[in-house]
């Protein structure tokens, strides 16, 4: 079954705008990823945060957990129309290295 | 280094035909996985193989086979394809690496496979 259920499932903002997306999980997690797949291509990995940390950078991106809510967002700061694509939050849980995706958020941004 | 690599890119199959889909990884990595990919749906989970020589079930492994060739290569097979069975294929790998995590995993660009 699908653990990560990313909210929301569509987002068109203009060029230079903020884009959040969030996250949610049933199930205990060691890490939480996002991934990011442009029209046609294959996956692409962004950020990892792991089950003790709160909050992570990278770039222009910003990811936030929240273990005692089971939930995750994704910031996208200062957006560029390069930023067009769909977004998938990934769990992964201790023992194995499956990852369980989300169903994936799709932005556009508009120049 | 290539990366993960998917053969072929597209492929169009009659019901009850078979094909191996090809999968190959440069980086050296343990474990390798298939997952297919349907509108609305995200990724699922149709096989992986945490080593060499070892092959688990995914979350949707009915009507799939996978042969773990050697530590590169990751083959997924349709014995007898069925229209449910479009969809896009992607093969991944992970493992550590210079700039990522044991736990990032390494995507293809995909297998579009359509079953008529």
């Amino acid at each position: 079954s699908q653990q990560g259920e990313e909210d929301p499932q569509a987002l068109s903002i203009q060029e230079g705008e903020n884009a959040t997306m969030n996250c949610s999980y049933k199930t205990s997690i060691n890490n939480l990823q996002w991934y990011r797949q442009n029209s046609g291509r294959g996956l692409v990995h962004l950020i990892l945060i792991r089950s003790n940390e709160r909050e992570k950078h990278s770039g222009r991106l910003r990811v936030t957990l929240d273990t005692s809510k089971k939930s995750s967002s994704l910031l996208i700061t200062a957006s560029r129309a390069a930023d067009t694509a769909s977004y998938f939050c990934a769990t992964g849980v201790y023992g194995n290295n499956r990852l369980a995706f989300g169903k994936g958020n799709q932005v556009v941004v508009i120049p | 280094n290539a990366g993960v690599t998917q053969t072929p890119k597209f492929q169009v199959l009659k019901t009850g035909q078979s094909m191996t889909l090809q999968c190959a990884q440069d980086m050296n990595h343990n474990s390798m996985y298939w997952y297919r990919q349907d509108p609305g749906m995200g990724l699922r989970l149709i096989y992986y193989s945490a080593s060499e020589g070892t092959t688990d079930k995914g979350e949707v492994p009915n009507g799939y086979n996978v042969s773990r060739l050697n530590k590169r290569e990751f083959s997924l097979r349709l014995e007898s394809a069925a229209p449910s069975q479009t969809s896009v294929y992607f093969c991944a790998s992970n493992g550590p690496g210079q700039h990522s995590y044991q736990e990032t995993q390494y995507f293809g660009p995909g297998t579009r496979l359509l079953v008529l």
